[in-house]
C-alpha cells in the first residue's frame, strides 16, 4: 500500500514569516491533494496535483509536485493567523472505477503562527 | 468547490446502540463516496467505499456488519454504527469525487457514553 510521510509533524512560525511543508511517498503519486483541516472539522480543499512538475497557487499558498512525482510541497508566503491548522497531503489511488477519488493521507503537519 | 453535507453534525448515544451517519452530495452525483474516520491528533484513515447500487468495499481490518454502508441514491450514502460502544466515538467523515477534486463533508462527530 502506499505511505505518505509528511514533515515536519508540526511547525510553529511568526506572523509574516514564509514555511513549507513537505510531503513524500512511498511509490509514484497517480495525483496528489492538499487539504486544510481545523480540529474537529471538515477538511477544506486546498489544491490537487497530478503532472509531474506541477505548480498551482491560490492567494497565498503554492503547492508543487516533482517531476519524479513522489514528492510534493507546499510553500505559505507570508503567513497568518487565519493559516493556523492541520495540512494533509493526500495520495489518490492509481486505479480507476469504484477507487476513483479513493485517498490515503500523510500524518498531518499542525501548523500554528503568532501574531 | 462541490459540496458534501454531513448529518448529524455531532451526536451522543448509550452503549449498544446504533446511529446512523448521513453524506450527501449537493450538487453533483457521486456514484462512489468514501468513509474516513479520525482519532484525536490523527490523520484520516480510510474505512470502506460506498458504492451505489452495490456492496460496499471495507478496507482490511473494518467490521462490515459493525459498521454498516448503503449507498441508495446517486447523492445519499448512510453509514450506520451498529451497538456502537466506547471505542467507537471517533469522528467521521465521508468524500466524494467530483470534477475539480476530492471534496469531503463537515464531519460527524460520535460520542458513545
Amino acid at each position: 500500500s502506499q505511505e505518505l510521510e509528511q514533515s515536519p509533524q508540526s511547525l510553529i512560525v511568526q506572523e509574516g514569516k514564509n514555511l513549507t511543508i513537505n510531503c513524500t511517498s512511498s511509490k509514484t503519486l497517480y495525483g496528489l491533494y492538499w487539504y486544510k483541516q481545523k480540529y474537529g472539522e471538515g477538511l477544506i480543499f486546498l489544491m490537487m496535483l497530478q503532472k509531474g512538475g506541477e505548480e498551482k497557487s491560490h492567494e497565498k499558498i503554492t503547492a508543487k509536485l516533482d517531476e519524479k512525482k513522489q514528492q510534493s510541497s507546499l510553500h505559505i508566503t507570508a503567513s497568518q493567523p487565519s493559516h493556523a491548522g492541520i495540512y494533509l497531503c493526500g495520495a489518490a489511488a492509481n486505479a480507476g472505477g469504484t477507487s476513483y477519488g479513493k485517498l490515503t493521507f500523510g500524518q498531518g503537519t499542525i501548523l500554528t503562527v503568532h501574531p | 468547490g462541490a459540496v458534501v453535507s454531513q448529518h448529524p453534525s455531532w451526536v451522543i448515544c448509550k452503549s449498544g446502540t446504533s446511529v446512523k451517519i448521513e453524506c450527501r452530495s449537493l450538487d453533483f452525483q457521486a456514484t462512489t463516496m468514501f468513509w474516513y474516520r479520525q482519532f484525536p491528533k490523527q490523520s484520516l484513515m480510510l474505512m470502506a467505499t460506498s458504492n451505489e447500487g452495490s456492496k460496499a468495499t471495507y478496507e482490511q481490518g473494518v467490521e462490515k456488519d459493525k459498521f454498516l454502508i448503503n449507498h441508495a441514491s446517486l447523492t445519499l450514502s448512510t453509514l450506520t454504527v451498529t451497538s456502537a460502544h466506547p471505542e467507537d466515538s471517533s469522528f467521521y467523515i465521508c468524500s466524494a469525487r467530483a470534477s475539480g477534486g476530492t471534496f469531503f463533508g463537515p464531519g460527524t462527530r460520535l460520542t458513545v457514553l
